[in-house]
């Protein structure tokens, strides 16, 4: 069972290419995350869907788009990559319960290393 | 925001118990998590408490929970050189505007482990 798969693990970019980060969930999840960790920061949230066709912004949306394209799979762009973009970017999935006290762990994905020079 | 803080660095001999600590500011959080990330690695579900008890013990891990004053703490028995990583608290508070539970993540503990 490989629960959430992203890829590239490794990616150097220049200044002002662009790239998506491929992410997918084989646990039937609805929802969907994008995290960056930065050292001393601890995750922030960048974008989530809360079901297939839906988006949301999180705490530091600026610089990426994201798209749910299916149930399984959950892209994030970087249309014009910048030198503070460089970060770990993590996946994760939950299946977000229906009352307010369901427990909804998230499942996170091994992350992509990415670096902008 | 939301707030929850983590001493950076904890360092044990094998064998030891470790504690690692987390304060947070949401007085709503439901559920309270600890992560852990090892090198290279995502963040693994260690074990989680509901707001409403004060202890959880699975194996080795004991989970301490004091709402009064808000503050988590994770203690791992007969802590072993794997267990050396970076542990991660984790809150999940009440709904924000979007009818979103929100997670809210420390920064991280260190946990370095001596043979």
């Amino acid at each position: 069972n490989a629960g959430v798969t992203q890829t590239p693990k490794f990616q150097v970019l220049k200044t002002g290419q662009s790239m998506t980060l491929q992410c997918a969930q084989d646990m039937n999840h609805n929802s969907m995350y994008w995290y960056r960790q930065d050292p001393g920061m601890g995750l922030r949230l960048i974008y989530y869907s809360a079901s297939e066709g839906t988006t949301d912004k999180g705490e530091v949306p600026n610089g990426y788009n994201v798209s749910r394209l299916n149930k399984r799979e959950f892209s994030l762009r970087l249309e014009s990559a910048a030198p503070s973009q460089t970060s770990v970017y993590f996946c994760a999935s939950s299946e977000e319960g229906a009352g307010a006290y369901s427990n909804q762990p998230q499942h996170f994905g091994d992350g992509t290393r990415l670096s902008i020079l | 925001g939301e707030d929850v803080e983590q001493s950076l660095f904890l360092s044990v001999r094998e064998g030891d118990s470790s504690v690692i600590n987390c304060t947070y500011t949401d007085s709503s959080s439901t559920y309270l998590y600890w992560y852990k990330q090892e090198p290279g690695a995502g963040l693994q579900l260690l074990t989680y408490i509901f707001s409403n008890m004060d202890m959880k013990q699975d194996q080795r891990l004991t989970v301490l929970l004091n709402k009064k004053d808000k503050h988590l703490s994770l203690r791992i028995a007969d802590t072993q050189t794997g267990d050396s990583a970076i542990y991660f608290c984790a809150e999940r508070g009440g709904f924000d505007d979007t009818g979103r539970r929100a997670l809210t993540f420390g920064s991280g503990t260190r946990l370095q482990v001596q043979p």
